[in-house]
């Protein structure tokens, strides 16, 4: 089993909808939990952490945390297409490593 | 400047040959890693280091290793290339937790590696 798993997609959504994207993780004593942004070509850049179960928001995203099930999500909102790219979940496990799903590439259609 | 700098940024090599990345911060973090990236298979964690003393290996080390020369620096080699460590290989780092830090890993640009 992967430490971190994410749908690798594609996923398309329709501009102006949200787009949704999960991940799950097997390390229960995980810290913190990430999502990072890629453009094809550039490195990855945080757009959102969440240490606490519960929701975080800001702005358009909101990333969203349940420990007891071991998931995480990322909900955009608004969806515009510049927010097409691949979403990479992160986790920083119980032995202070850091841990990459392997990306869910979404597609926001005009 | 970029605060995590790689170099070098492109490079092409045969197999068997010996390889080194260089990874060098100017954002003064005790922690680096190097990553590789393959397509669909997101960031692979190859090894990560806390401090100058402390390597640890990550998901896929075998193949590959670290030197930690200074905090500022950490060099990732591969004795002995084969082709399929072609792949984007990226240095990042972070602050470490007592620091109240969000943990945020910050990346360089990236070095990609052909193996022939």
């Amino acid at each position: 089993q992967k430490e971190v798993e994410q749908n690798s997609g594609p996923l398309s959504v329709p501009e102006g909808a949200i787009a949704s994207l999960n991940c799950t993780y097997s390390d229960r004593g995980s810290q913190s939990f990430f999502w990072y942004r890629q453009y094809s070509g550039k490195s990855p850049e945080l757009i959102m952490f969440i240490y606490s179960n519960g929701d975080k928001e800001d702005g358009r995203f909101t990333a969203q945390l349940n420990k007891a099930s071991q998931y995480v999500s990322l909900l955009i909102r608004d969806s515009q297409p510049s927010d097409s790219a691949t979403y990479l979940c992160a986790v920083r496990s119980s032995a202070s490593k850091i841990i990459f799903g392997s990306g869910t590439r979404l597609s926001i259609r005009p | 400047d970029a605060d995590v700098t790689q170099t070098p940024r492109n490079r092409i090599t045969k197999t068997g040959k010996r390889i080194m990345l260089e990874c060098s911060q100017t954002k003064g973090h005790d922690r680096m890693y190097w990553y590789r990236q393959d397509p669909g298979l997101g960031l692979r964690l190859i090894y990560y280091s806390f401090d100058v003393k402390d390597i640890n290996k990550g998901e896929i080390s075998d193949g590959y290793s670290v030197s930690r020369q200074a905090q500022a620096k950490f060099s990732l080699s591969l004795e002995s290339a084969i082709p399929n460590q072609t792949a984007l290989y990226f240095c990042a780092t972070s602050a470490p937790n007592d620091r109240a830090d969000t943990g945020e890993l910050f990346f360089g640009e990236g070095s990609r590696l052909t193996v022939l």
